[in-house]
């Protein structure tokens, strides 16, 4: 267990359809990133947050958006969603990215169907 | 142009032997870190094993190791006396520079430990 929680586990929704994953950081961990995982793009890199701020983007489309609140968790939040945005999601997070040696730790995924 | 390259899209290995996982890497930053992943059929991302670039000695965690090749951009996973809960995909990453560069992931290879 990395101390990393997500929910839900799945989601099965309909195309068109708006919905929020949510991700809570291991304690101690500032920074919260997300990554989708599909069978043809591999891993990828969506947003990172660190202490509520957006730190860093990568090939997030703007149907997706995402939040660090207060409280250090997170939302991921994607909008009319298409067949092909159907994958696992992850959150992960780590103490200090400034360091080289930061370690991300998963989540164990929130696994998305778009019928 | 991708940074990191895992050419072995599947490895069988027998039990208790030990099996080398093999990753290639590209930049052109001299500060970089590396990471290995497991992700088992349940569908979590496991963290295993770092490696920075400015390490002198091949980072080791119990059972793995990293075959740390600066000059060839190498950095293979050793593990060693392979187990049945070894079966996974396993994920090389890297990650550039200092300062919320995000993980760069391979597209892993699948280990399967055969009785």
């Amino acid at each position: 267990d990395s101390g990393v929680t997500q929910t839900p586990k799945h989601l099965i929704t309909a195309t068109g359809q708006r919905v929020t994953l949510r991700c809570s950081p291991r304690s101690g961990d500032l920074s919260v990133y997300w990554y989708q995982q599909s069978l043809d793009q591999g891993l990828q890199f969506l947003i990172q947050y660190y202490n509520g701020e957006e730190r860093a983007k990568g090939n997030i489309l703007e149907r997706f958006s995402a939040q660090q609140f207060p409280d250090l968790h997170s939302e991921l939040n994607l909008s009319s969603l298409e067949l092909g945005d159907s994958a696992l999601y992850f959150c992960a997070s780590s103490v200090t990215p400034r360091a080289i040696t930061d370690t991300q730790y998963f989540g164990p995924g929130t696994r998305l169907t778009v019928l | 142009a991708q940074k990191i390259t895992q050419t072995q899209p599947g490895m069988f290995v027998q039990e208790k032997e030990a099996v080398t996982l093999d990753c290639t890497y590209d930049t052109s930053d001299p500060s970089y870190g590396l990471f290995w992943y497991k992700q088992p059929s349940s569908g979590e991302m496991i963290f295993l094993i770092y490696q920075g670039s400015y390490d002198q000695q091949n980072a080791t965690e119990g059972r793995y190791s990293l075959n740390f090749q600066k000059a060839r951009k190498s950095a293979n996973l050793v593990i060693s006396a392979s187990q049945l809960g070894d079966s996974a995909m396993y994920f090389c990453a890297m990650r550039e520079g200092s300062g919320n560069t995000p993980l760069v992931f391979g597209k892993g290879t699948r280990l399967s430990v055969i009785a």
